[in-house]
C-alpha cells in the first residue's frame, strides 16, 4: 500500500525556519517525481515545489523561491522541504504528493498533510 | 504563470443531478489538465488526468473534456458522496497552478 506521511509542522515565529519531511512507503520512491502542495486555512490548493526522481529537475512557486528548498533522499525514501524566512502567509497545511508513474499528468497519492503556523 | 479560472465557485445540486464545472486557462495548455476532489479535512483525490482520462478506481459518472483553454468536469448523476470541493490543475508548464475550486453543496 502506498503511504506518504508528512511530519515537522508546527508553530514558528515570522522569520523563522522549519523543515518538513515526507516518509514514503509501498512503492519504489526513487522512480517518482514528488511535489509539495499547500493549503491555507479555508483556501484553495497552491502548488509549492517539485523535484524529479533523481533530483535533476527542481521547480518552485514564485511565492517561495529563494526561501524554500526541496530535496530528497532516495536511500531513506524521504522527501523534504526546508522553509526559511517564514511569513504569516506561509501558514497552511502542507501536503506531499506523488506524480503519476507515467509522467507529469496528475498527483495520484497524497499524504495527510502537516500544519505549519507562522505567528508571533 | 498560467491562471486557471473555475466556474462556478460554488453550486447547489440534488442527488441524481447532472453537474458541470468549468476550468478556463489563461493560455493554451493542450490537454495537460487534471481534476481533483477534496472533502473537508482530507487530502485531494485525483479524478481525471490528461483532461479526459479517468484515474483508476474513480466511478464512471465522472468525466472530463476539453483542450486548449476550456475544460469541463461532469458528474453525470450526483451521489451523496460527491458533495465536495473540486479543483483543476494544469501541467503544461511550471508553476503547476490550481484553479480556485468549486464547492458542490447539497440543495
Amino acid at each position: 500500500e502506498v503511504q506518504l506521511v508528512e511530519s515537522g509542522g508546527g508553530l514558528v515565529k515570522p522569520g523563522g525556519s522549519l523543515r518538513l519531511s515526507c516518509a514514503a512507503s509501498g512503492f519504489t520512491f526513487s522512480s517518482y517525481s514528488m511535489n509539495w502542495v499547500r493549503q491555507a486555512p479555508g483556501k484553495g490548493l497552491e502548488w509549492v515545489s517539485s523535484i524529479s526522481s533523481s533530483s535533476s529537475y527542481i521547480y518552485y512557486a514564485d511565492s517561495v523561491k529563494g526561501r524554500f528548498t526541496i530535496s530528497r533522499d532516495n536511500a531513506k525514501n524521504s522527501l523534504y522541504l526546508q522553509m526559511n524566512s517564514l511569513r504569516a502567509e506561509d501558514t497552511a497545511v502542507y501536503y506531499c504528493a506523488r506524480v503519476l508513474w507515467f509522467g507529469e499528468k496528475g498527483f495520484d497519492y497524497w499524504g495527510q498533510g502537516t500544519l505549519v503556523t507562522v505567528s508571533s | 504563470a498560467i491562471q486557471l479560472t473555475q466556474s462556478p465557485s460554488s453550486l447547489s445540486a440534488s442527488v441524481g443531478d447532472r453537474v458541470t464545472i468549468t476550468c478556463r486557462a489563461s493560455q493554451g495548455i493542450s490537454s495537460a489538465l487534471a481534476w481533483y476532489q477534496q472533502k473537508p479535512g482530507k487530502a485531494p483525490k485525483l479524478l481525471i488526468y490528461d483532461a479526459s482520462s479517468l484515474e483508476s478506481g474513480v466511478p464512471s459518472r465522472f468525466s472530463g473534456s476539453g483542450s486548449g483553454t476550456d475544460f469541463t468536469l461532469t458528474i453525470s448523476s450526483l451521489q451523496p458522496e460527491d458533495f465536495a470541493t473540486y479543483y483543476c490543475q494544469q501541467f503544461n508548464s511550471y508553476p503547476q497552478t490550481f484553479g480556485g475550486g468549486t464547492k458542490v453543496e447539497i440543495k
